[in-house]
């Protein structure tokens, strides 16, 4: 399968701790995205970072790229119970058409 | 902007009666996302449509599922007949593609669908 591999699957932080989500994937990618999710609600697009690119910053969000391993992190520094949600990595891969392939997810717990 | 519009946002109906739901995208996309997402698959793609023209259906489980979008601010995703294992919640999302690859994809509410 080509979606891109998340890990951890769960991760349960305190408020003010950092979090780092991971993720894999297996061919060549034109850009990834991550997306957040609310219980119960849509997702939403929180950072978009293409594949000649190696780091981004978005307000306390840090993501970065390595083509040569395939793989993205996503780092949410002096976390909140706010920031309590599922998050996703969303691949953009070449000479798929244009469409984006989702991973299965990183639950975050951040506890007050 | 309102965001993309879904409707109805609920909907519970018995196994074997149709079920149609719709997708209003954001004014100015010109690409249009069916997603379903259940706890056991996650979130996959159904189909996608670019300038009203569908080209990637290979997601749709079966044809019991239909989509179609007559025009550039509309788009429906039908089940007929329904069956219990549909039971999920049904995403549309809009983005505005260009040639340097996908952009942002704005995912409307969602459609809770439960079938009995």
């Amino acid at each position: 399968s080509q979606q891109g591999e998340e890990d951890p699957q769960a991760l349960s932080i305190q408020e003010g701790e950092n979090a780092t989500m991971n993720c894999s994937y297996k061919t060549s990618i034109n850009n990834l995205q991550w997306y957040r999710q609310n219980s119960g609600r849509g997702l939403v697009h929180l950072i978009l970072i293409r594949s000649n690119e190696r780091e981004k910053h978005s307000g306390r969000l840090r993501v970065t790229l390595d083509t040569s391993k395939k793989s993205s992190s996503l780092l949410i520094t002096a976390s909140r119970a706010a920031d309590t949600a599922s998050y996703f990595c969303a691949t953009d891969f070449k000479n798929q058409g244009g469409k984006l392939i989702f991973g299965q997810g990183t639950e975050l717990s951040v506890k007050p | 902007d309102a965001g993309v519009i879904q409707s109805p946002r609920h909907e519970v109906t018995e196994m074997g009666q149709e079920v149609t739901l719709r997708c209003k995208p954001i004014s100015g996309h010109n690409s249009l996302f069916w997603y379903r997402q259940t706890m056991m698959r996650g979130l996959e793609l159904l189909i996608y449509f670019n300038n009203n023209v569908p080209i990637d259906d290979s997601g749709m489980p079966e044809d019991r599922f239909s989509a179609k979008m007559p025009n550039a601010s509309f788009s429906t995703l039908k089940i007929q007949p329904s069956e219990p294992r549909d039971s999920a919640v049904y995403f549309c999302a809009s983005s505005l593609t260009r040639d340097r690859g996908l952009e942002t994809q704005y995912f409307g509410p969602g459609t809770r669908l439960l079938v009995l």
